[in-house]
């Protein structure tokens, strides 16, 4: 049974350029959270989707940023006209529903740095 | 705003030389406390959670712990694969489905 899959596993990118991330949550797995770990700091919640719905996006940033997770096919997280502050590792985590106490598994993440 | 502190931020330990690492929080309604560790290069592996004071939970050499304002992971006689950097995360009532973390404490055990 594999687990979270994201890739790729690094990414790199020029300023302005479209930054495209997957994962693809474990098997039976409907709930994927994204989370952002900057430099020296902790993680950081981004975004909770259920299949093609944006369940809380309170910790998106306004502009550029964007998630999705369609009926088929892996989450995607967006970013647009990227700049060198998005430099960071993004993990996604998935688990199979709304279950309390679920510890969440998490992927090995994407390592996004923009040059 | 719901807040997890970690200490210490660093820790350097013998083979066997038992310590515990600290997680301070405040949160408005626990639902729940999480400990994962961390591996250079790789995403968070969860290791328990807590809901309520006076829970304890053990796996192998670690036994997490939890009062109404902090939890510690207690390490039993370590052994050098257990380096590595361990986070604390809390999810509150009024934070839906989202966990917010500390910044870690990086356990290092020397053989």
């Amino acid at each position: 049974n594999a687990g979270v899959m994201q890739n790729p596993r690094h990414l790199v990118r020029r300023r302005g350029q479209e930054a495209r991330l997957r994962c693809s949550p474990m098997k039976g797995h409907s709930h994927v959270y994204w989370y952002r770990q900057l430099p020296e700091e902790g993680l950081k919640f981004m975004v909770y989707l259920q299949k093609e719905n944006i369940i809380d996006e309170s910790g998106m940033p306004k502009e550029r940023f964007s998630a999705e997770f369609p009926k088929e096919g892996p989450s995607i997280l967006r970013i647009q006209q990227v700049v060198r502050g998005d430099s960071a590792a993004y993990f996604c985590a998935s688990s199979p529903r709304d279950r309390e106490g679920y510890g969440y598994t998490f992927g090995s993440g994407t390592r996004l740095t923009v040059v | 705003e719901d807040q997890v502190t970690q200490s210490p931020e660093a820790l350097r330990l013998q083979e066997g030389e038992s310590s515990s690492l600290n997680c301070s929080y405040t949160v408005s309604g626990l639902r729940g406390l999480f400990w994962y560790r961390q591996d250079p290069g790789k995403g968070p592996e969860f290791l328990f959670t807590l809901y309520s004071a006076g829970e304890e939970k053990e796996k192998e050499r670690l036994k997490a712990t939890l009062t109404k304002k902090e939890s510690f992971l207690h390490i039993t006689a370590p052994k050098p694969e257990d380096s590595a950097t361990y986070l604390c995360a809390v999810r509150s009532n009024t934070g839906f489905q989202k966990l917010v973390f500390g910044t870690g404490t990086r356990l290092l055990v020397s053989p």
